[in-house]
Protein backbone atom coordinates (compact mmCIF):
# COMPACT_ATOMS: atom_id res chain seq x y z
CA UNK A 1 0.00 0.00 0.00
CA UNK A 2 1.57 3.45 -1.07
CA UNK A 3 1.75 5.47 2.13
CA UNK A 4 3.62 7.93 4.77
CA UNK A 5 4.44 6.86 7.67
CA UNK A 6 5.34 8.70 10.47
CA UNK A 7 6.86 7.90 14.00
CA UNK A 8 5.96 8.85 17.19
CA UNK A 9 2.13 9.99 16.29
CA UNK A 10 2.23 11.17 20.05
CA UNK A 11 5.44 12.74 22.02
CA UNK A 12 5.28 14.54 24.98
CA UNK A 13 8.43 15.46 26.60
CA UNK A 14 10.12 18.63 28.61
CA UNK A 15 11.65 21.51 27.14
CA UNK A 16 15.55 20.53 25.62
CA UNK A 17 15.57 17.51 25.21
CA UNK A 18 16.02 16.73 21.88
CA UNK A 19 13.81 14.27 19.35
CA UNK A 20 14.02 12.93 16.40
CA UNK A 21 10.48 12.45 14.77
CA UNK A 22 10.71 9.96 11.67
CA UNK A 23 8.94 10.34 7.86
CA UNK A 24 8.65 7.25 5.59
CA UNK A 25 7.34 7.48 1.98
CA UNK A 26 7.52 4.19 -0.21
CA UNK A 27 5.84 5.66 -3.12
CA UNK A 28 9.71 6.70 -4.60
CA UNK A 29 9.25 10.40 -4.60
CA UNK A 30 11.55 12.65 -5.12
CA UNK A 31 10.24 15.72 -2.83
CA UNK A 32 9.48 15.40 1.09
CA UNK A 33 7.68 18.04 3.22
CA UNK A 34 7.33 19.00 6.86
CA UNK A 35 4.53 21.09 8.46
CA UNK A 36 3.00 21.97 11.15
CA UNK A 37 -0.66 22.96 12.03
CA UNK A 38 -1.59 25.23 14.62
CA UNK A 39 -5.34 26.35 15.55
CA UNK A 40 -6.13 29.47 14.29
CA UNK A 41 -2.69 29.46 11.96
CA UNK A 42 -3.10 27.13 10.23
CA UNK A 43 -0.51 24.69 8.22
CA UNK A 44 2.81 26.14 8.03
CA UNK A 45 5.68 24.64 6.29
CA UNK A 46 8.45 23.84 7.62
CA UNK A 47 11.54 22.39 5.35
CA UNK A 48 11.22 20.60 2.66
CA UNK A 49 13.43 18.22 0.31
CA UNK A 50 13.46 18.34 -3.53
CA UNK A 51 15.61 15.33 -3.10
CA UNK A 52 18.48 13.50 -1.69
CA UNK A 53 20.86 15.79 -0.13
CA UNK A 54 18.53 19.07 -1.50
CA UNK A 55 16.84 20.46 1.37
CA UNK A 56 15.14 23.94 1.69
CA UNK A 57 13.82 26.39 4.50
CA UNK A 58 9.65 26.83 4.31
CA UNK A 59 8.19 29.82 6.26
CA UNK A 60 9.33 28.70 9.93
CA UNK A 61 12.14 26.29 9.74
CA UNK A 62 13.02 28.03 13.21
CA UNK A 63 14.36 25.80 15.69
CA UNK A 64 14.36 22.37 13.46
CA UNK A 65 16.54 20.69 11.57
CA UNK A 66 16.30 18.05 8.86
CA UNK A 67 18.67 15.80 6.48
CA UNK A 68 17.77 13.76 3.58
CA UNK A 69 20.48 11.04 2.88
CA UNK A 70 17.59 8.72 1.32
CA UNK A 71 15.22 9.18 -0.77
CA UNK A 72 12.38 7.31 1.53
CA UNK A 73 13.27 8.91 4.74
CA UNK A 74 13.00 13.00 5.94
CA UNK A 75 13.40 13.19 9.72
CA UNK A 76 12.48 16.19 11.39
CA UNK A 77 15.09 17.26 14.25
CA UNK A 78 14.26 19.45 17.46
CA UNK A 79 17.63 19.73 18.70
CA UNK A 80 16.12 21.71 21.71
CA UNK A 81 12.40 21.24 21.63
CA UNK A 82 10.70 24.37 23.31
CA UNK A 83 6.95 24.71 24.46
CA UNK A 84 6.32 26.98 21.05
CA UNK A 85 7.00 23.80 19.08
CA UNK A 86 3.68 22.13 20.72
CA UNK A 87 1.80 21.73 17.61
CA UNK A 88 0.45 18.66 14.87
CA UNK A 89 3.38 17.94 12.61
CA UNK A 90 2.82 16.44 9.13
CA UNK A 91 5.11 15.07 6.39
CA UNK A 92 4.34 14.58 2.87
CA UNK A 93 5.79 13.51 -0.41
CA UNK A 94 5.21 13.80 -4.27
CA UNK A 95 6.75 13.02 -7.05
CA UNK A 96 8.48 16.41 -8.81
CA UNK A 97 9.97 17.51 -11.95
CA UNK A 98 11.86 20.32 -12.99
CA UNK A 99 9.93 23.24 -11.86
CA UNK A 100 7.71 21.92 -9.78
CA UNK A 101 5.90 18.73 -7.96
CA UNK A 102 2.39 16.82 -8.26
CA UNK A 103 -0.15 15.67 -6.09
CA UNK A 104 0.90 15.66 -2.43
CA UNK A 105 0.40 12.60 0.13
CA UNK A 106 0.26 13.19 3.74
CA UNK A 107 1.43 11.11 6.62
CA UNK A 108 -1.29 10.71 9.24
CA UNK A 109 0.16 13.30 11.88
CA UNK A 110 2.31 13.97 14.76
CA UNK A 111 1.10 15.07 17.98
CA UNK A 112 4.18 16.66 19.82
CA UNK A 113 3.63 18.09 23.37
CA UNK A 114 6.52 19.79 25.01
CA UNK A 115 6.00 21.02 28.81
CA UNK B 1 5.25 36.52 -0.18
CA UNK B 2 2.25 33.90 -1.27
CA UNK B 3 -1.06 34.60 1.00
CA UNK B 4 -3.66 32.43 0.39
CA UNK B 5 -7.20 33.20 1.85
CA UNK B 6 -10.24 31.13 2.38
CA UNK B 7 -14.18 31.89 2.32
CA UNK B 8 -16.22 31.10 4.28
CA UNK B 9 -14.39 30.17 7.64
CA UNK B 10 -17.67 27.72 8.18
CA UNK B 11 -20.46 26.59 6.19
CA UNK B 12 -23.14 24.53 7.18
CA UNK B 13 -25.93 23.04 4.76
CA UNK B 14 -28.78 20.38 4.55
CA UNK B 15 -28.03 17.35 2.56
CA UNK B 16 -28.62 17.79 -0.98
CA UNK B 17 -27.31 21.20 -1.88
CA UNK B 18 -24.97 22.28 -4.25
CA UNK B 19 -22.05 24.10 -2.36
CA UNK B 20 -18.86 26.28 -3.54
CA UNK B 21 -16.13 27.04 -1.35
CA UNK B 22 -13.25 29.87 -2.42
CA UNK B 23 -10.25 29.88 -2.13
CA UNK B 24 -7.53 33.37 -2.87
CA UNK B 25 -4.03 33.85 -3.60
CA UNK B 26 -2.05 36.83 -4.42
CA UNK B 27 0.72 35.62 -6.27
CA UNK B 28 -0.51 34.58 -9.71
CA UNK B 29 3.15 32.71 -10.46
CA UNK B 30 2.03 29.83 -9.13
CA UNK B 31 2.75 25.91 -10.13
CA UNK B 32 -0.48 24.16 -9.48
CA UNK B 33 -2.85 24.76 -7.00
CA UNK B 34 -4.54 21.42 -4.48
CA UNK B 35 -7.56 21.04 -3.04
CA UNK B 36 -7.41 18.90 0.35
CA UNK B 37 -10.17 17.03 2.66
CA UNK B 38 -8.66 17.26 6.41
CA UNK B 39 -11.11 14.80 8.96
CA UNK B 40 -11.01 15.79 12.85
CA UNK B 41 -7.60 14.50 14.44
CA UNK B 42 -6.71 13.22 10.75
CA UNK B 43 -4.25 13.90 7.98
CA UNK B 44 -5.16 15.29 4.90
CA UNK B 45 -6.40 13.43 1.67
CA UNK B 46 -5.85 15.20 -1.45
CA UNK B 47 -9.33 15.89 -3.68
CA UNK B 48 -7.75 17.80 -6.67
CA UNK B 49 -4.62 19.18 -8.25
CA UNK B 50 -4.78 21.82 -10.65
CA UNK B 51 -1.76 22.43 -12.91
CA UNK B 52 -1.02 26.01 -13.77
CA UNK B 53 -1.95 25.54 -17.44
CA UNK B 54 -5.78 24.33 -16.74
CA UNK B 55 -8.48 25.54 -15.89
CA UNK B 56 -10.27 22.84 -14.00
CA UNK B 57 -10.44 19.21 -13.06
CA UNK B 58 -13.11 16.92 -11.73
CA UNK B 59 -13.56 13.74 -9.88
CA UNK B 60 -16.88 12.44 -9.05
CA UNK B 61 -19.25 14.86 -7.20
CA UNK B 62 -16.14 17.77 -6.83
CA UNK B 63 -14.88 19.83 -9.65
CA UNK B 64 -12.41 22.76 -8.89
CA UNK B 65 -11.52 25.93 -11.18
CA UNK B 66 -8.58 28.02 -11.27
CA UNK B 67 -8.48 31.69 -12.74
CA UNK B 68 -4.53 32.90 -12.43
CA UNK B 69 -5.47 35.97 -13.55
CA UNK B 70 -7.60 37.05 -11.07
CA UNK B 71 -6.57 34.74 -8.30
CA UNK B 72 -8.70 32.54 -7.20
CA UNK B 73 -10.00 28.88 -7.40
CA UNK B 74 -13.17 27.15 -6.23
CA UNK B 75 -14.52 23.78 -5.37
CA UNK B 76 -17.72 22.93 -6.08
CA UNK B 77 -19.55 19.98 -4.57
CA UNK B 78 -22.80 18.75 -5.71
CA UNK B 79 -25.10 17.35 -4.04
CA UNK B 80 -23.46 17.33 -0.60
CA UNK B 81 -23.86 14.02 1.53
CA UNK B 82 -23.60 14.41 5.30
CA UNK B 83 -19.90 12.09 4.84
CA UNK B 84 -18.90 15.25 3.21
CA UNK B 85 -18.33 17.04 6.66
CA UNK B 86 -14.74 17.96 7.02
CA UNK B 87 -12.16 20.77 6.81
CA UNK B 88 -11.47 21.86 2.93
CA UNK B 89 -8.18 23.50 1.92
CA UNK B 90 -6.46 24.32 -0.52
CA UNK B 91 -2.33 25.19 -1.03
CA UNK B 92 -0.95 27.10 -3.66
CA UNK B 93 2.72 25.92 -4.42
CA UNK B 94 5.20 28.52 -5.79
CA UNK B 95 6.16 28.59 -9.18
CA UNK B 96 9.81 28.66 -10.55
CA UNK B 97 12.67 30.33 -9.08
CA UNK B 98 15.22 28.40 -6.17
CA UNK B 99 11.50 28.17 -3.83
CA UNK B 100 9.14 26.01 -5.62
CA UNK B 101 9.37 23.38 -3.33
CA UNK B 102 7.20 25.78 -1.08
CA UNK B 103 3.55 25.42 -0.35
CA UNK B 104 1.11 27.51 0.99
CA UNK B 105 -2.22 27.00 2.75
CA UNK B 106 -5.08 28.64 3.30
CA UNK B 107 -6.89 28.67 6.72
CA UNK B 108 -9.62 26.40 6.01
CA UNK B 109 -13.48 26.10 5.31
CA UNK B 110 -15.14 23.85 7.96
CA UNK B 111 -18.00 22.37 6.33
CA UNK B 112 -20.74 20.67 8.51
CA UNK B 113 -23.70 19.33 6.09
CA UNK B 114 -26.89 18.14 7.87
CA UNK B 115 -29.40 15.20 6.95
Amino acid sequence: EAQVTQNPRYLITVTGKKLTVTCSQNMNHEYMSWYRQDPGLGLRQIYYSMNVEVTDKGDVPEGYKVSRKEKRNFPLILESPSPNQTSLYFCASSLSVPGGTYEQYFGPGTRLTVT
Amino acid sequence: KQEVTQIPAALSVPEGENLVLNCSFTDSAIYNLQWFRQDPGKGLTSLLLIQSSQREQTSGRLNASLDKSSGRSTLYIAASQPGDSATYLCAGQNAGGTSYGKLTFGQGTILTVHP
